[in-house]
């Protein structure tokens, strides 16, 4: 069964902190994984995106790795700061065209405090 | 470009009553995804189009829900009867068809059904 599961579930940091979101999956065929980010009352954006030959990438302040052998992902937070406060989300894509699922993970709900 | 634009914001409604949410997709995208969020299940498909024509409704719960692409542009979700456990966050996403390509997300229409 194509399953998505992160942790943890909920993180508390203080501002300027590192934090780091677990991401495995278990989805085949693999295609992509993604990261979004989801602030409350907005709908989510996308942060990342990763194939399988990639193993890393970054985009600012976020850096996502990918372990396809594991079957495992991880955001990294770096600096962390308020406006980082949000639930992020991971994606697993399996297949291709119109053939194409995408999987959902639960998120983790990430908060920042000064 | 505004992006995916939802309306409703939010919607109360009665038990029985129709509900019909809307959705503007981003000027060029031909892929269209209507998905609904609750706090247990997280984001589930409802359905996809592609190219106005629906490639994958396995994720609409029964008959009360229906979606239509009346053009390229444009879609709506209805829901007819409603219940209280239709109650959630409904977002409506678009991209351009490719394996790699992101959804860009609406706001969502937050749906209580009393």
């Amino acid at each position: 069964k194509n399953q998505v599961e992160q942790s943890p579930q909920s993180l508390i940091i203080l501002e300027g902190k590192n934090c780091t979101l677990q991401c495995n999956y278990t989805v085949s065929p693999f295609s992509n994984l993604r990261w979004y980010k989801q602030d409350t009352g907005r709908g989510p954006v996308s942060l990342t995106i990763m194939t399988f030959s990639e193993n890393t990438k970054s985009n600012g302040r976020y850096t996502a790795t990918l372990d396809a052998d594991t079957k495992q992902s991880s955001l990294h937070i770096t600096a962390s700061q308020l406006s980082d406060s949000a639930s992020y989300i991971c994606v697993v894509s399996a297949g291709a065209g119109n053939n194409r699922k995408l999987i959902w993970g639960l998120g983790t709900s990430l908060a920042v405090n000064p | 470009d505004a992006g995916v634009i939802q309306s409703p914001r939010h919607e109360v409604t009665e038990m029985g009553q129709e509900v019909t949410l809307r959705c503007k997709l981003i000027s060029g995208h031909n892929s269209l995804f209507w998905y609904r969020q609750t706090m247990m299940r997280g984001l589930e498909l409802l359905i996809y189009f592609n190219n106005n024509v629906p490639i994958d409704d396995s994720g609409m719960p029964e008959d009360r829900f229906s979606a239509k692409m009346p053009n390229a542009s444009f879609s709506t979700l209805k829901i007819q009867p409603s219940e209280p456990r239709d109650s959630a966050v409904y977002f409506c996403a678009s991209s351009v068809t490719g394996n790699n390509s992101p959804l860009h997300f609406g706001n969502g229409t937050r749906l209580t059904v009393t």
